[in-house]
């Protein structure tokens, strides 16, 4: 069956505008998380979905960040007036339930803010 | 609060060599340790976990609660083992749900013919 999911692949934009990343985690998974893979700070969480709710939002790093999940499938997350230690790739995964599970992730969004 | 280590960056070995990438952890409850790993130009996958004791492409790793640790090794490195490898903690937030991972930094595994 189909992975993990997203897009864009690349997204380069400049400082202070908004940027959108879409994730489509593997049908019936009900659990979804976000990360970001950067230079030096490694793979950081940034939040979590269980359903549609979003029990940890402990890992976004600033209130320019936000995510929602619609209808337990596809997941947003949204960067508002970029800078440029946001440029990152930006990594979605899933896994069925969400406890101690094997997490599976998509190829991830290349974010630079230029 | 959850934390996991790997002390090596970079780790080069020759093709036939033994390999060991160290990973420790620092966790207080009952933690769930994987290894994934990212092969060049490839997605972040899953190699191990502890909770499954396999052995995956020769790959194995023993969790040792005493010295908080959880090594991945294998006995002949291949050239196709070159790639960056996580180690990565599942554990409880105060709320006891076990989800997200904490990753290390990740090991950059280099294998010479």
């Amino acid at each position: 069956g189909a992975g993990v999911s997203q897009s864009p692949s690349n997204k380069v934009t400049e400082k202070g505008k908004d940027v959108e990343l879409r994730c489509d985690p593997i049908s019936g998974h009900t659990a979804l998380y976000w990360y970001r893979q950067s230079l030096g700070q490694g793979l950081e969480f940034l939040i979590y979905f269980q359903g549609n709710s979003a029990p940890d939002k402990s890992g976004l790093p600033s209130d320019r960040f936000s995510a929602e999940r619609t209808g337990g499938s596809v997941s947003t997350l949204t960067i508002q007036r970029t800078q440029q230690e946001d440029s990152a790739v930006y990594l979605c995964a899933s896994s069925l339930w969400g406890l101690q599970e094997t997490q599976y992730f998509g190829p991830g969004t290349r974010l630079l803010v230029l | 609060a959850q934390r996991v280590t790997q002390p090596e960056k970079l780790l080069s070995v020759f093709k036939g060599a033994p390999v060991e990438l160290k990973c420790n952890y620092s966790y207080s409850g009952s933690p769930e340790l994987f290894w994934y790993v990212q092969y060049s130009r490839q997605r972040l996958q899953l190699l191990l976990r502890h909770i499954s004791r396999e052995s995956i492409k020769g790959f194995t790793a023993d969790l040792n609660k005493g010295e908080t640790s959880f090594h991945l090794k294998k006995p002949f490195a291949q050239e196709e083992d070159s790639a960056m490898y996580y180690c990565a903690l599942s554990g409880e937030n105060s709320g006891g749900s076990n989800y997200k991972l904490t990753f290390g930094k990740g090991t950059l595994l280099t294998v010479n013919p």
